[in-house]
């Protein structure tokens, strides 16, 4: 175990539902981060926030919605998603957000837009 | 633009034996950190190695080890004396270093499969 938990495991919603991932970590950690994996594609960061602060965004769709509410909690909203959206959805964290850092993973949650 | 790319889809090796797994990226810049890590079929994904651009030395952790070719932009892995629990997938990522955060760009991945 990495010290970082994602709840649920698996998730299955349809278009029109709303549903939120979670993310905790227990390493004392300042930045936490999502990322999407999807079939054959490579890893793709999409927010950061370090200190509670978003730092990043990377095109997101405003149907994903993050919320940072201290450095330990991490969760991700998600509404009206689409098929293509079905994919591993990773949280991370690292020490102090700088490039310095080594990320850890959580174990991922698996969503499934039908 | 920093890109990651393993050249290998899926690779096999026997119980017992060494594989190496290529990763080459492209950055323009001086100082950076690349990482190799591994993803079981569990799904938790697993540090295995990191590397600092500015140290000559490769880095080594137990089996694993690394040749870092600086010039060549190259970064490949080895496993030594390869085990069954090895069986996972393994990124090559490349730390992007900007003001604000850091990004981890990743490879496309490499499948390897530890025969018994």
């Amino acid at each position: 175990e990495t010290g970082v938990t994602q709840t649920p495991r698996h998730l299955v919603m349809g278009m029109t539902n709303k549903k939120s991932l979670k993310c905790e970590q227990h390493l004392g950690h300042n930045a936490m981060y999502w990322y999407k994996q999807s079939a054959k594609k490579p890893l793709e960061l999409m927010f950061v926030y370090n200190f509670k602060e978003q730092t990043e965004n990377n095109s997101v769709p405003s149907r994903f919605s993050p919320e940072c509410p201290n450095s330990s909690h991490l969760f991700l909203h998600l509404h009206t998603l689409q098929p293509e959206d079905s994919a591993l959805y990773l949280c991370a964290s690292s020490p102090t957000g700088t490039y310095t850092d080594t990320q850890y993973f959580g174990p991922g949650t698996r969503l499934t837009v039908l | 633009a920093q890109t990651v790319t393993q050249s290998q889809p899926e690779m096999s090796v026997q119980e017992a034996e060494t594989v190496t797994l290529s990763c080459t990226y492209d950055t323009s810049e001086n100082n950076y950190y690349l990482f190799w890590y591994k993803q079981p079929p569990s799904r938790q994904m697993i540090l295995v190695i990191r590397q600092e651009a500015y140290k000559q030395q490769n880095a080594t952790e137990n089996r694993f080890s690394v040749n870092f070719q600086k010039a060549a932009k190259s970064f490949s892995l080895k496993i030594s004396d390869s085990q069954l629990g090895d069986t996972a997938m393994y990124f090559c990522a490349f730390m992007k270093h900007e003001e604000y955060g850091n990004k981890l760009v990743f490879g496309a991945g490499t499948i390897l499969r530890v025969k018994s």
